[in-house]
């Protein structure tokens, strides 16, 4: 099946400073996503990206669908405290009506040092 | 406008005893999935559904039934419940046309 390598799995940062993470995958997909999760709470939906080459903006958060489909990375400018959380990519693959699939990386911890 | 609403939020279970887990979606989204995650493993599914009255298995199924008799809401089994089945589970749900997922927030389930 499909697998996304999303690097790096862990961060520490100091406020202020820009983070960069990326997934990679094995195959092609048509959407890439990215999302973000709180301490104890679910995912939530922060960007999605539609074409390849697409660049897009949410604030302090760019991110890229790669030219090849195969990959993505999101950009986080000047941090603050409240950026810390569990960052997922997801890409998914979908024809027609059948846009159910979603296929998630594993996450990257982001801790933001005040 | 409420979501992806799960219950409970928190539940200790012994080992061998049973529980379901419900989740309501008030988006009149046709599609809706269960996810555990566990440290360092990400989001893995474990039953979806395309539909009404229909459900398909995901990545992890064992140890883990799913009935969706009514669009709005997508149940969880554990039949027998077993310490490996501890970990913070997620609904989500999406509708046909529409990218991404909405989540609810999250299960804690320990099981000892």
């Amino acid at each position: 099946g499909q697998q996304l390598n999303q690097s790096p799995q862990s961060m520490f940062i100091q406020e202020g400073e820009d983070v960069s993470m990326n997934c990679t995958s094995s195959s092609i997909f048509n959407t890439w996503l990215w999302y973000k999760q709180d301490p104890g709470e679910g995912p939530v939906l922060l960007i999605a990206l539609y074409k390849a080459g697409e660049l897009t903006s949410n604030g302090r958060l760019t991110a890229q669908f790669g030219i090849t489909r195969k990959d993505s990375f999101l950009n986080i400018s000047a941090s603050i405290p409240s950026d810390v959380g569990i960052y997922f990519c997801a890409g998914q693959l979908w024809s027609g009506g059948s846009n159910y699939k979603l296929t998630f990386g594993k996450g990257t911890l982001l801790t933001v040092n005040p | 406008n409420a979501g992806v609403t799960q219950t409970p939020k928190f539940r200790v279970l012994k080992t061998g005893q049973s529980m379901t887990l419900l989740c309501a979606q008030d988006m009149n989204h046709e599609y809706m999935y269960w996810y555990r995650q566990d440290p360092g493993m990400g989001l893995r599914l474990i039953h979806y559904s395309v539909g009404e009255g229909t459900t398909a298995k995901g990545e992890v199924p064992d140890g883990y039934n799913v009935s969706r008799l009514k669009k709005q809401n997508f149940l969880l089994g554990l039949e027998s419940a077993a310490p490996s089945q501890t970990s913070v589970y997620f609904c989500a749900s999406s509708s046909r046309g529409v990218h991404g997922y909405t989540f609810g927030s999250g299960t804690r389930l320990t099981v000892v």
